[in-house]
């Protein structure tokens, strides 16, 4: 059974750019939730998604935004980078909305230069 | 205001002995908690998870156990081995109070080193 797939691994964009992460949960999962890991603020929660439907966000600017499609794969995109948006991106899939185990993806390196 | 606190940033452990990694959370509407290791430049990989109905749970080499008066959780691998080495973060989700499961809060990890 193949695990979180996220696309790409590696990406440099220039500040002021915009991107589009991917994020392909396990088969059969239907939630998937978005973190970024920094050194100083450490692993926080983005959003969590569900059936196309956003059911929590975390304490981001609108610059931060994701989507859902009818597979469940899901994207997140950000809009006039930062320097400090450099980061590990990572999605995570549940099954469902109960509390199940999250299944993270290799995660998505971002520099922002 | 840090939910869930992991206060010690290192643990150094000799191989065939006993690790414990501590945790504590201070949000009452957690109840659902995770443990997971991560490898620098990698996703977190889920080892065990415990619910708040339960005090322990056991799979393989790895024991959590969870003492919600004292809103603390430990993770203990017995018998710990070279490979155990890693950063270890606990996190803890719940579905009161305008939240849920998939939500997850992390601590800021410990970073376990197994010695030959």
């Amino acid at each position: 059974k193949a695990g979180v797939t996220q696309t790409p691994r590696y990406l440099i964009k220039t500040r002021g750019q915009q991107v589009t992460l991917s994020c392909s949960p396990i088969s059969g999962h239907r939630s998937v939730s978005w973190y970024q890991q920094t050194p100083g603020q450490g692993l926080q929660f983005l959003f969590e998604y569900f059936s196309e439907t956003q059911r929590n966000k975390g304490n981001f600017p609108g610059r931060f935004s994701g989507r859902q499609f009818s597979n469940s794969r899901s994207e997140m995109n950000v809009s006039t980078l930062e320097l400090g948006d450099s980061a590990l991106y990572l999605c995570a899939s549940r099954y469902g909305t109960g509390s199940t185990e999250a299944f993270f993806g290799q995660g998505t390196r971002l520099t922002v230069v | 205001d840090q939910q869930v606190k992991q206060n010690s940033p290192s643990l150094s452990v000799q191989e065939g002995r006993i690790s414990i990694l501590n945790c504590d959370y201070t949000n009452s509407m957690f109840d659902y908690f995770l443990w997971y290791k991560k490898y620098p430049a990698e996703g977190p990989t889920f080892l065990i998870s415990i619910s708040s109905i339960k005090d322990k749970n056991e799979d393989g080499r790895f024991t959590v156990f969870l003492n919600k008066s004292a809103k603390h959780l430990s993770l203990h691998i017995v018998p710990s081995q070279p490979g155990d080495s890693a950063v270890y973060f606990c996190a803890a989700s719940g579905n009161a109070g305008g939240t849920s499961y998939g939500k997850l809060t992390f601590g800021q990890g410990t970073i376990l080193t197994v010695h030959p």
